[in-house]
């Protein structure tokens, strides 16, 4: 069974900073792994992807992930938080069929200025 | 411009009624999602459809209604048999359903009164 858990609901940090937002998955295939933005009452934007290639994975606006498979996990990072970079991220794990597409709950990033 | 529309942003509803979110892109895009947010969750699949006149149920089907008979229209509809429908509907799409990365609308917010 495919799971995803996303380890904080909201995670709060100072302009300038370092973003760590914690993403675990547990699939019983090789999974895709993604993480999109989302900020209010939008729709989603993707950030970043990982489908087997290299294991650190860059995104837009200076994010990043690693997948590491022995702790089933793809933390998202970024060295220094923005003010724009407030807003909620997902974290996604999709396995080849359409059918299974499983999204975290989400984790609302504020930055204090 | 290429991309992902849905009509309209906001729509009120009297309980009893069914009502239909639009959702169109013209991307030329096989696949189609509807997905549903509730505050404090991930996205949960409604429906998806791989193909043009084919379409499967997701986690969250019942009470839910779709259409494909155009590649780049895939209407929900949301009945009274649906016992709580306020929430915030996303349509997505991608290059096949293989193909993982979606690409999300705006989203319609939609409030039973």
């Amino acid at each position: 069974a495919q799971s995803v858990t996303q380890l904080d609901s909201h995670v709060s940090v100072s302009e300038g900073t370092p973003v760590l937002l914690r993403c675990n998955y547990s699939s019983s295939y090789s999974p895709s792994l993604f993480w999109y933005v989302q900020h209010p009452n939008k729709g989603l934007q993707l950030l970043l992807k990982y489908t087997s290639a290299a294991t650190l994975v860059k995104g837009i606006n200076g994010f990043e992930a690693e997948f590491k498979k022995s702790e089933t996990s793809f933390h998202l990072t970024k060295p220094s938080a923005q003010m724009s970079d407030a807003a909620e991220y997902f974290c996604v794990v999709v396995h080849s069929s359409a059918s299974k597409i499983i999204f975290g709950s989400g984790t609302r990033l504020s930055i204090r200025p | 411009d290429g991309g992902i529309t849905q009509s309209p942003k906001y729509l009120f509803r009297k309980e009893g009624q069914n009502v239909t979110l639009s959702c169109e892109q013209n991307l030329n895009h096989d696949a189609m999602y509807w997905y549903r947010q509730d505050p404090g969750q991930g996205l949960r699949l409604i429906y998806y459809s791989q193909i043009v006149n084919d379409f499967q149920k997701g986690d969250i089907a019942e009470g839910y209604s779709v259409s494909r008979e155009k590649k780049e229209s895939f209407p929900l509809t949301v009945t009274s048999a649906q016992k709580n429908p306020t929430a915030f509907y996303l349509c997505a799409s991608s290059i096949t359903s293989a193909y993982n990365e979606q690409f999300f609308g705006p989203g319609t917010r939609l409030t039973v009164l």
